[in-house]
């Protein structure tokens, strides 16, 4: 049982590139999201969604687009890159939102924006 | 805004003695959940610990218990008998009842020394 998948786990990308990130869960979760890590900033929520063809924006929204076409994947796309992106990505899936529902989370994205 | 907040960028403890890591959180909600999630050097996320706000009764894990305190909003983590193992980044995190996103702390980086 794999989990939650996130492809790739390293890129550097040069500002005005663009990439996408693959997220892929095999839990039938109806629950994904996308989260940035940053030095002192903890985990902040970009974006989100309930449910195939569903998306929502987070705390930190801007420069990035979603789309969850499948359940099992949801895709976080930078469409021109900027050094302010620089970051670990987590993806994390969830069966429902309550809380015992508890998040899995995937081994991350390092992304270096130059 | 729901804010969750961890004063402590940094701790140190001797193995086999006993630590304790503090978070603050602020909400006008009454029914949440909060969390501790351990990030070892590996980036996987790890949930360590849950509480559930209408329960009084503080939430233990084997080593890992916690002092929730609903009135002050305080939320901190102890380890007992410190295990080279619990050496990692842990967050704290909040999340309404009722919402699906998980909010955050900064985390506090833990060192266990031999």
């Amino acid at each position: 049982n794999a989990g939650v998948t996130q492809t790739p786990k390293f890129r550097v990308l040069k500002t005005g590139q663009s990439m996408t990130l693959l997220c892929a869960q095999d839990m039938n979760h109806e629950y994904m999201y996308w989260y940035r890590q940053d030095p002192g900033m903890g985990l902040r929520l970009i974006h989100y969604s309930v449910g195939e063809g569903t998306t929502a924006k987070g705390e930190v929204p801007d420069g990035y687009n979603v789309s969850r076409l499948k359940k099992q994947n949801f895709l976080l796309g930078l469409e021109s890159a900027a050094p302010s992106q620089t970051s670990v990505y987590f993806c994390a899936s969830s069966r429902g939102q309550s809380p015992g529902s508890p998040l899995h989370f995937g081994n991350g994205t390092r992304l270096t924006v130059t | 805004a729901q804010t969750v907040t961890q004063s402590q960028p940094e701790m140190s403890v001797q193995e086999a003695e006993t630590v304790t890591l503090s978070c603050t959180y602020d909400t006008s909600e009454s029914d949440y959940y909060l969390f501790w999630y351990k990030q070892p050097p590996s980036r996987q996320m790890i949930l360590v610990i849950r509480q559930e706000a209408y329960k009084q009764q503080n939430a233990t894990e084997n080593r890992f218990s916690v002092n929730f305190q609903k009135a002050a909003k305080s939320f901190s983590l102890k380890i007992s008998d410190s295990q080279l193992g619990d050496a990692a980044m842990y967050f704290c995190a909040y999340k309404v009842t009722s919402g699906s996103r998980l909010t955050f702390g900064e985390g506090t980086q833990l060192t266990v020394n031999p």
